[in-house]
């Protein structure tokens, strides 16, 4: 079954640089949710969209930025990037309404900032 | 917003033997109970979930409890074997179910299971 696909898997960054990863949810998923987990760390909510709205802001910072095209894939744009971005990234869909709240998590990308 | 506790932070147990993981839960809307299960390197993945209008759920050597009172939630893995080995989140969240939007799980901060052969 196909599942949540991330892109790149890897990604290094220079501080201050700019970033962007994407999400390619689940087929007829209508709900895409990003979360940063740093090294021993548990995930943290960062956004989530619904049908193209955001529809839950987590922890955020506002260097980021992120929203969820037509084809219901999503990107998360990270600006002036920090020492302190550098984590897993993963992507999460699901679809609203189904009888299961379940999310389901993509393989992760993983920033590193030098 | 939401603040899920989980203990213990790490577990070692013979395999064979059980474990049991214990969060809890702050906001008395939560109505949805999951728990994650996450290799190295790889992303969280589903292994049971429980909503607030059940109290246990079981699949295999797998079940969850649910205290709402207590907001509380534990994890039982019995028969454990060197597979189970990971580490374990578990999380709270709002389900909406009819549709408009969907808020974001808070996690625990995991527990890292180890099997002893």
């Amino acid at each position: 079954a196909a599942g949540v696909i991330q892109s790149p898997r890897h990604l290094i960054k220079e501080k201050r640089e700019t970033a962007t990863l994407k999400c390619y949810p689940i087929p007829r998923h209508d709900t895409v949710y990003w979360y940063q987990q740093g090294p021993g760390q548990d995930p943290q909510f960062l956004i989530s969209f619904y049908e193209k709205m955001q529809s839950d802001k987590g922890s955020i910072p506002d260097r980021f930025s992120a929203q969820q095209f037509s084809d219901y894939h999503s990107e998360l744009n990270m600006s002036s990037l920090e020492l302190g971005d550098s984590a897993l990234y993963f992507c999460a869909s699901s679809l609203e309404g189904a009888d299961t709240g379940e999310l389901f998590f993509g393989e992760g990308s993983r920033l590193t900032v030098l | 917003g939401e603040n899920v506790e989980q203990h213990p932070s790490t577990l070692s147990v013979q395999e064979g033997d059980s474990a049991v993981i214990k969060c809890t839960y702050s906001d008395s809307a939560s109505n949805y109970f999951p728990w994650y299960k996450q290799e190295l390197g790889k992303g969280p993945q589903l292994i049971i979930d429980i909503r607030s209008n059940v109290g246990e759920k079981k699949d295999q050597r797998i079940a969850v409890t649910l205290n709402k009172t207590a907001k509380h939630f534990s994890l039982h893995i019995t028969e454990t074997q060197p597979e189970d080995s990971a580490v374990y989140f578990c999380a709270a969240s709002v389900t909406m179910y009819s549709g408009g939007g969907a808020d974001g799980l808070t996690f625990g901060k995991g527990t890292h299971l180890i099997i002893q052969p």
